[in-house]
């Protein structure tokens, strides 16, 4: 399957602990999009990475939440610190080529905090 | 406001009918224009990817931009049980790198 991998595909931590997600893009992919989604709500977007540098993380909160796309290796949002509010569902979504371009999704990790 | 607007339903309809899925937005500069369909816990699958203006035709679906009333339109037609998803609609322009989700129309077509 050539498709975006995400794993955990679901994650459960305690108030405090730290939550890292993490992302494989499509085979080709070079772009990857990290985005939230709460129930009721659409999705939001966080952060825009190209391998080895963030290009856009205006959707990111300022606090306790990171990611990186490493030369080699699948993309982390790592959170920190995680609270109650931070349990959402989180997808990435990878492109072949610079935004506007065509965005696949993966499967999303649930992320319940205690 | 919300940059765009999407009315979640949920929207019922027997097997068979047209479905017309729709969202309306506030930024003029928007020109690229998506659909998505989401299964219950599972990730978005790209349905449409239009730009600016006009219509675009794929197997029973169909999207429809209106830039000028800054309204989109997804139609399916011979709607199926297995059309039964969340549709969520998507832009987004040159001036930024992210595009904007609606918050996505419950459907269930009735077999």
């Amino acid at each position: 399957n050539a498709g975006v991998m995400q794993n955990p595909r679901h994650l459960v931590r305690r108030r405090g602990q730290e939550a890292r997600l993490r992302c494989s893009p499509m085979k080709g992919h070079s772009h990857v999009y990290w985005y939230r989604q709460l129930p009721e709500e659409g999705l939001k977007f966080m952060v825009y990475l190209q391998k080895e540098n963030i290009i856009d993380e205006s959707g990111m909160p300022k606090e306790r939440f990171s990611a990186e796309f490493p030369k080699e290796g699948p993309s982390i949002l790592r959170i920190q610190q995680v609270v109650r509010g931070d349990s959402a569902a989180y997808f990435c979504a990878s492109s072949a080529r610079p935004f506007p371009d065509t965005q696949y999704f993966g499967p999303g990790t649930r992320l319940t905090v205690l | 406001q919300k940059e765009v607007e999407q009315d979640p339903g949920p929207l019922s309809v027997p097997e068979g009918a047209i479905v017309s899925l729709n969202c309306t937005y506030s930024n003029s500069a928007f020109q690229y224009f998506m659909w998505y369909r989401q299964y219950s816990r599972k990730g978005p699958e790209l349905l449409m990817y239009t730009y600016s203006s006009g219509n675009k035709e794929d197997g029973r679906f169909t999207a429809q931009v209106d830039k000028s009333s800054k309204y989109i339109s997804l139609f399916i037609r011979d709607s199926q049980p297995s059309d039964s998803a969340t549709y969520l609609c998507a832009m987004g322009s040159n001036t930024g790198n992210q595009f904007y989700f609606g918050t996505g129309t419950s459907l269930t077509v009735i077999p």
